[in-house]
Formats: structure tokens, C-alpha cells, sequence
């Protein structure tokens, strides 16, 4: 099936600190989404991006979609405490079988030393 | 309630157990979804129903049987597992599946199973 890499597996940072995770693919997808899921709880989506190319921010939280369709950046700035999570790309497709589906990186555990 | 609701959030099972997982979605959306979360491995899709309808089923074990009564609820029915499928399962639901765009998958909290 289809694989995403997702980098990096974790990352220790101090609050304050900016910090970058990327996924990429050698499939292309239609739409790229990033979700982060808290310990205990499922994933919660953050940012949805549908054009190649697009780069689209949500609070402190900026994404964007790569130009060949096979990768996509998660930027956090100015990271605080309640960032810590583990944050997941999804890569959504049609799969074949009339329906689009996600496929799902392995994430990345942030932790955020105050 | 909003969003998407699971019960119970924990179970212990036997092997020999029955169980059911349930899922119950407020957001008005067709589609709901299956997934099993384990450690260090990404989502694994289990199950798809749109319109409760079965549309996908990757070649999941057929000790998981899934059930979609109407657009809100998904259940899923659990017999003779091994300790291997403890894990996470989650559910979440989507506007529909059909659509490309705006199409985005909201998830429960959870049941974390253990079998024993």
C-alpha cells in the first residue's frame, strides 16, 4: 500500500523555540491534512490543504502543500506546552474503488520543555 | 454531545470474549470509518461505510465484524481476538466520501483494548 515517511519520529524542544515536521511520499495526493492527537484522545485535524502549492496558517500552526504533490511541511511557532502531541500527515487519494481514503504517516512526538 | 463519540473508552477482553464497540457521530455526516491504532505504526484503515453501506474492507480478520444501522452509529463486534489486536480503535466519520474536497475525517476518542 501506499507509505508516507514522516520526520522527525520525535523532537525534544524548549517552549518558545519554532519547530518543523515533514512528510513525503513517492505517491501523489490530492490532499494533504495534518492532525495532532493528545495522549488518551484521537487525532484532532489542524490544517487541510488542497492545492499544490498552497500554504495556508492557523494560529501559530503554518502547512503547506508541495509543489510536486508528493510532500507537505508542518511549521509550529513560538511553541508553548499545550503543543506537546504526537502530530500526524495524511495524504488523501482516490482508491479505486470510488471513494477517497487517507493514508496516514507515522507521526511525530513532540515534547516541549518549558 | 458533539462530534464523535466512542463507548466504552477501555476494555479487557478475554480471547474468548464477545464484545461490541460502539460509535456514534452528531455531525450530520455519511460516511464513518474504522481505524486500529498500535504502537509505533501508522493508523491502519479497518473498515469504510458510506450511507451505511460497506464499501471498503482491507483485509481485516473476520474475528472484527463491523455494523452500520443507520448514518450515525458504527459498531464494531469483536469475537475471539488474539492479544495481538490490543490496540486503539478508533472511529471517525466524514461529510462523505465521494467528494475530494472538504471531505476531511473527524475522529472519536478512542476504545484502548487490551486482550488477554
Amino acid at each position: 500500500g501506499q507509505q508516507l515517511n514522516q520526520s522527525p519520529q520525535s523532537m525534544f524542544i524548549q517552549e518558545g523555540e519554532d519547530v518543523s515536521m515533514n512528510c513525503t511520499s513517492s505517491s501523489i495526493f490530492n490532499t494533504w491534512l495534518w492532525y495532532k492527537q493528545d495522549p488518551g484522545e484521537g487525532p484532532v485535524l489542524l490544517i487541510a490543504l488542497y492545492k499544490a502549492g498552497e500554504l495556508t496558517s492557523n494560529g501559530r500552526l503554518t502547512a503547506q502543500f508541495g509543489i510536486t504533490r508528493k510532500d507537505s511541511f508542518l511549521n509550529i511557532s513560538a511553541s508553548i506546552p499545550s503543543d506537546v502531541g504526537i502530530y500526524f500527515c495524511a495524504g488523501q487519494q482516490y482508491s479505486g474503488a470510488g471513494s477517497y481514503q487517507l493514508t496516514f504517516g507515522k507521526g511525530t512526538k513532540l515534547s516541549v520543555i518549558p | 454531545e458533539t462530534g464523535v463519540t466512542q463507548t466504552p473508552r477501555h476494555l479487557v477482553m478475554g480471547m474468548t470474549n464477545k464484545k461490541s464497540l460502539k460509535c456514534e457521530q452528531h455531525l450530520g455526516h455519511n460516511a464513518m470509518y474504522w481505524y486500529k491504532q498500535s504502537a509505533k505504526k501508522p493508523l491502519e484503515l479497518m473498515f469504510v461505510y458510506s450511507l451505511e453501506e460497506r464499501v471498503e474492507n482491507n483485509s481485516v480478520p473476520s474475528r472484527f465484524s463491523p455494523e452500520c444501522p443507520n448514518s450515525s452509529h458504527l459498531f464494531l463486534h469483536l469475537h475471539t481476538l488474539q492479544p495481538e489486536d490490543s490496540a486503539l480503535y478508533l472511529c471517525a466519520s466524514s461529510q462523505d466520501q465521494w467528494r475530494e474536497i472538504y471531505n476531511e475525517q473527524f475522529f472519536g476518542p478512542g476504545t484502548r483494548l487490551t486482550v488477554l
